[in-house]
């Protein structure tokens, strides 16, 4: 079974810090990954959506790197601002018998921003 | 734009009661999906449709039902609820499937089970 990890699990950072999230999976056998932010007491919005073909992704200050080989995602977050505070998810979408297109996600990084 | 819209937002239930959760879309999506996120444990997927008519089990669907009778809606029911349902749902949406498209949640369902 795919299995997704997120380290740290909680990261707290100091006003315009680059910073970097990581992401995990047992499985290199994926069809994309996805990145998601979810507010307190929110939904899940994605950010950054990349497929398996692909090596990265950019979107503003975030650019999302993959290397399915090694079973492994960056999430970079440049000039980091207060506004940024959230858990950010990230989440692979299997390519492979009965679990085809089923996501499975990890348990997020808690990232505060303090000014 | 409303997105993915979730009623109720909060329900207390008591141990054997029933209820349903509805999940409403505005974007013509053809893929549905509920959810249920507990603390330690991630999102976990519960049933999942691909279109109207159409409805499938995922990793946890054991203790619920689901209907999708419009497009637009999914529906997702909790016949005799228990403790160990007692958690956030989510529903989700996409227009090309989980292998190519972009989810959009709804805002979660935050159940109490007593």
């Amino acid at each position: 079974k795919q299995e997704v990890t997120q380290i740290p699990a909680a990261l707290s950072v100091p006003e315009g810090e680059n910073l970097v999230l990581n992401c995990s999976f047992t499985d290199s056998a994926i069809y994309n990954l996805q990145w998601f932010r979810q507010d307190p007491g929110k939904g899940l919005t994605s950010l950054l959506l990349i497929q398996s073909s692909q090596r990265e992704q950019t979107s503003g200050r975030l650019n999302a790197s993959l290397d399915k080989s090694s079973g492994r995602s960056t999430l970079y977050i440049a000039a980091s601002q207060p506004g940024d505070s959230a858990t950010y998810l990230c989440a692979v979408s299997a390519d492979r018998g009965s679990t085809l297109g089923r996501l499975y996600f990890g348990r997020g990084t808690q990232l505060t921003v303090w000014p | 734009n409303a997105g993915v819209t979730q009623t109720p937002k909060f329900r207390v239930l008591k141990t054997g009661q029933s209820m349903t959760l509805l999940c409403a879309q505005d974007m013509n999506h053809e893929y549905m999906y509920w959810y249920r996120q507990d603390p330690g444990m991630g999102l976990r997927l519960i049933h999942y449709s691909v279109g109207e008519g159409t409805t499938a089990k995922g990793e946890v669907p054991d203790g619920y039902n689901v209907s999708r009778l419009k497009k637009q809606n999914f529906l997702l029911g909790l016949e005799s609820a228990a403790p160990s349902q007692t958690s956030v749902y989510f529903c989700a949406s996409s227009q090309k499937g989980l292998l190519a498209g972009e989810l959009f949640f709804g805002e979660g369902s935050r159940l109490t089970v007593l």
